[in-house]
């Protein structure tokens, strides 16, 4: 299954909306996960089943979605929110990831 | 804490060898599936394979078939990684993640919820 996510990068002001969309090639119902990558660190989960907070994650970040076109929303950019945002399918193996998104300072 | 550690990685040739470890503590390592993802310079995140907590299922990404071989032991708390003929492209930071199984409502979701610092394997002569 691959995923494709959009756009690959963008910047954005502290207090932005953004909106990051990732779209699986095939019918996934709601097996999509969303993961935050900072250089030098390691992945950190977000959200799972497409719009469940994990444990510990800001409120700010939601997902949305089903079926094969997803969202993940950060309603307001914090200066610790610049990084790369991966989306990944966990509806068979092999599991996929997205290409990434890259949120960087405007 | 929860955590695992990667260790292992280094600099090899093409067609050499390498086993890399992670070793896990704050869980019952034992009851989980593990995985292994790596991120190729510039590139995103791949899964490269993964382990059932008795080791009874293994799965793997195509393009380490009958290269790379994943094993655990469960009384050491750790996962492994054998990779063999390694190639230019197999250069990565290599991260061991832990499979965890989510209930939401009546379907289970697979994520990974713990992972290491990576351990970098650098494949050129």
């Amino acid at each position: 299954i691959q995923m494709t996510q959009s756009p690959s990068s963008l910047s954005a002001s502290v207090g932005d909306r953004v909106t990051i969309t990732c779209r699986a090639s095939q019918y996934i119902s709601t097996y999509l996960n969303w993961y935050q990558k900072k250089p030098g660190k390691a992945p950190n989960l977000l959200i799972y089943a497409a719009s469940s907070l994990q444990g510990g994650v800001p409120f700010r970040f939601s997902g949305s979605g089903s079926g094969t076109d997803f969202t993940l929303t950060i309603s307001s950019l914090q200066p610790e929110d610049f990084a790369t945002y991966y989306c990944q399918q966990s509806y068979r193996t092999p599991w996929t990831f997205g290409q990434g998104t890259k949120v960087e300072i405007k | 804490e929860v955590q695992v550690v990667e260790s292992g990685g280094g600099l090899v040739k093409p067609g050499g060898s390498l086993r890399l470890s992670c070793v896990s503590s704050g869980f019952i390592f034992s009851s989980y599936t593990m995985g292994w993802v790596r991120q190729a310079p510039g590139k995103g995140l791949e899964w490269v394979s993964s382990i059932t907590s008795n080791s009874r299922y293994i799965d793997s990404a195509d393009s380490v078939k009958g290269r790379f071989t994943i094993s655990r032991d469960n009384a050491k708390n750790s996962l492994y990684l054998q990779m063999n003929s390694l190639r230019a492209e197999d250069t990565a930071i290599y991260y061991c993640a832990r499979e965890e199984r989510i209930s939401v409502g009546l379907n289970q979701y697979t994520v990974f919820d713990v992972w290491g610092q990576g351990t970098v394997v650098t494949v050129s002569s």
